[in-house]
């Protein structure tokens, strides 16, 4: 069993959906991180977060600490989004446990 | 800019050269991580440095491969008699400990050894 689970592992929506990417973590430190990786592009942090939600533009991230899950939500899907989305546990040393990701397709 | 970042991005050698990358952190950050990536997977951890001290290296990291970070700033990574499999993005990454366990990563070094 992965210690670190995303779903799903692929994803494609039409323009203007709204987009949830779950994570679900059996170890770590009761924190998360979002991280995004655009086609051939590096990764870029989007959230770190150990309670509640976090807000950037037209990201959302949620988590529930005490079920160790946390969602990623887009809303107003663009096809600028389309990207892969990783969740990564730190562990009891701050080291990421990676999640195998999910690729989003947003088609216009 | 403050973000992390690398140098060079691409990098084309040949089999049997050496090679050295670099990775300039976030000045504040203490932590400083190296990781591979190659095509469709995820990040691979290489090692990690705490300051100037490397606490931690993946059995990934063969012989060949080998990092510094002498003064807790700027790290380099070179690799030795390059293989073909050596081939992938080369990432860099750096956090504070006093400011959560947020990593940034740098744009990367892209390998190619023919």
């Amino acid at each position: 069993k992965n210690e670190v689970e995303q779903s799903p592992q692929n994803l494609t929506a039409q323009e203007g959906e709204f987009i949830t990417i779950n994570c679900s973590y059996s170890v770590g430190i009761s924190a998360l991180h979002w991280l995004q990786q655009h086609p051939g592009g590096g990764i870029v942090s989007l959230f770190m977060l150990s309670s509640g939600k976090k807000k950037h533009g037209r990201l959302i991230a949620t988590i529930n600490i005490q079920e160790k899950h946390s969602s990623l939500h887009i809303t107003a899907s663009h096809p600028r989004d389309s990207a892969v989305y990783i969740c990564a546990a730190p562990d009891s040393n701050y080291q990421l446990i990676w999640g195998a990701g999910t690729k989003l397709i947003i088609k216009p | 800019d403050t973000g992390v970042s690398q140098d060079p991005r691409h990098k084309i050698t040949k089999r049997g050269q050496n090679v050295t990358f670099r990775c300039d952190p976030i000045s504040e950050h203490n932590r400083l991580y190296w990781y591979r990536q190659t095509l469709g997977q995820g990040p691979e951890f290489l090692t990690y440095f705490q300051n100037e001290a490397q606490l931690e290296k993946s059995r990934l990291l063969s012989d060949r491969f080998s990092a510094e970070r002498p003064k807790g700033s700027f790290s380099t990574l070179e690799i030795q008699r390059t293989e073909q499999g050596d081939s992938a993005m080369y990432l860099c990454a750096s956090s504070s400990t006093s400011q959560g366990y947020e990593q940034y990563f740098g744009p990367g070094t892209r390998l190619t050894v023919t």
